[in-house]
């Protein structure tokens, strides 16, 4: 059973940058036709699409996080990360990653995210 | 690109059925993309209940249901049971010529 789980500092200074992994157990991130996702939901708010990584490397982003926004991916470690620079308020959230599934066959595109990791609470704050 | 709509609220009554509707664009929910669907209880992850716009994943109720019409695309949940009530948000593909997902911005369901 695919497994995910976020990872990293709870309180980020403003300015700074967020640090987060996620690792992945009960099968390779490796897995073909996969994409792998970050996704966050600020207090009492619903969810953005941060972005997300194919298991080549390709990633794709939010264009309004783009120029912030790295995700990388670590096949050794069985990980990916995200790092989204020069934080501020706006930005505390409980960050999620998710296996993300999705494709556009003749014209028709579908994706979906699952499993979910549990979430990891960030907080920007001095 | 902005979120797709969806109802702040809804309510209804155990044993009867509601509908929560995500209204999207010709360029997201409209075109050939197909929906997806979470419900997420307080405090916990977003839980995949419908996919591909109609399709349940394993271990998910038949209760729930997915279609679609034109740019608006809708969960329906038959028979509701007090352990539905939660926060449920669609998600579409929204890229033109590359991969960009837009979420709904979530129906709070209320049992009765």
């Amino acid at each position: 059973q695919l497994q995910l789980q976020e990872s990293g500092p709870g309180l980020v200074k403003p300015s700074e940058t967020l640090s987060l992994t996620c690792t992945v157990s009960g099968g390779s991130i490796s897995s073909s036709s996969y994409y792998w996702g970050w996704i966050r939901q600020p207090p009492g708010k619903g969810l953005e699409w941060i972005g997300s990584i194919y298991y080549s490397g390709s990633t794709y982003y939010n264009p309004s996080l783009k120029s912030r926004v790295t995700i990388s991916v670590d096949t050794s470690k069985n990980q990916f990360s995200l790092k989204l620079s020069s934080v501020t308020a706006a930005d505390t959230a409980v960050y999620y990653c998710a296996r993300h599934q999705g494709y556009c066959t003749g014209g028709v595109c579908g994706n979906w995210f699952d499993p979910w990791g549990q979430g990891t609470l960030v907080t920007v704050s001095s | 690109q902005s979120a797709l709509t969806q109802p702040a609220s809804v309510s209804g009554s155990p044993g009867q059925s509601i509908t929560i509707s995500c209204t999207g664009t010709s360029s997201d929910v409209g075109s050939y993309n197909l929906v997806s669907w979470y419900q997420q209880h307080p405090g916990k992850a977003p839980k995949l209940m419908i996919y591909e716009g109609s399709k349940r994943p394993s271990g998910v109720s038949n209760r729930f249901s997915g279609s679609k019409s034109g740019n608006t695309a809708s969960l329906t949940i038959s028979g509701l049971q007090a352990e539905d009530e939660a926060d449920y948000y669609c998600c579409s593909y929204a890229g033109s010529s590359t991969l960009y997902v837009v979420f709904g911005g979530g129906t709070k369901l209320t049992v009765l």
